[in-house]
């Protein structure tokens, strides 16, 4: 069946320009997570929707970042006034129930969000 | 601070070779993951476990929870293997998931 899929793959914006990613998960899994992994770095946990329960928000790293899933399906990722360091890879994940089990979960190829 | 470290960062090995990359962690887990990630391309998760040991083909992963350590194995390594290994763990205290730097794994004809 179709995996996890992320759109744009790759997208170049201007400093203090607002940009949209999306997110469409596997069809059925309840659990959608948001990481990112910059340059030379490694994944960082940014946010994660367990079907209609409220966000996690722990990891944004700042209030320009916001997310929002619709339907408890696909997700969106809004960075508002896009700062260089924002450039990296946003990944999204999706898994069966979570809550107080972990699955395994499902990778999408990602964003490359480059900012200029 | 670093909740999940790994070793070594970087690893070079012969085609054939036994291969083990080292994840401890220092938070309360529910359950710790072991991904791959090939250059350029998307991330797979080779296996989840929380206690124990998993085998998979020529890929076998252990943990020993009281000492907040894992191990991931490769046997009779080939090339294809060459790519980036990272530890994953999730909190048990919530929903955060921490990743381990990765370990750069090149295996040599």
């Amino acid at each position: 069946g179709a995996g996890v899929s992320q759109s744009p793959s790759n997208k170049v914006t201007e400093k203090g320009k607002d940009v949209e990613l999306r997110c469409d998960p596997i069809s059925g899994h309840t659990a959608l997570y948001w990481y990112r992994q910059s340059l030379g770095q490694g994944l960082e946990f940014l946010i994660y929707f367990q079907g209609n329960s409220a966000p996690d928000k722990s990891g944004l790293p700042s209030d320009r970042f916001s997310a929002e899933r619709t339907g408890g399906s696909v997700s969106t990722l809004t960075i508002q006034r896009t700062q260089q360091e924002d450039s990296a890879v946003y990944l999204c994940a999706s898994s069966l129930l979570s809550g107080t089990s972990s699955y395994e979960q499902y990778f999408g190829p990602g964003t490359r969000l480059t900012v200029t | 601070k670093n909740e999940v470290e790994q070793s070594p960062q970087n690893l070079t090995a012969q085609e054939g070779e036994f291969i083990t990359i080292n994840c401890s962690y220092s938070v309360g887990i529910s359950a710790l993951h072991w991904l791959q990630q090939h250059p350029g391309g998307g991330i797979v998760s080779l296996f989840m476990l929380s206690s124990g040991k998993k085998k998979h083909g020529r890929l076998i992963a252990t943990i020993n929870i009281q000492e907040k350590h894992s191990s991931l194995h490769i046997t009779a390594s080939h090339p294809r293997d060459s790519a980036v290994y990272i530890c994953a763990v999730r909190s048990n205290t919530g929903n955060q998931f921490y990743f381990g730097t990765g370990t750069s794994l090149t295996v040599i004809p």
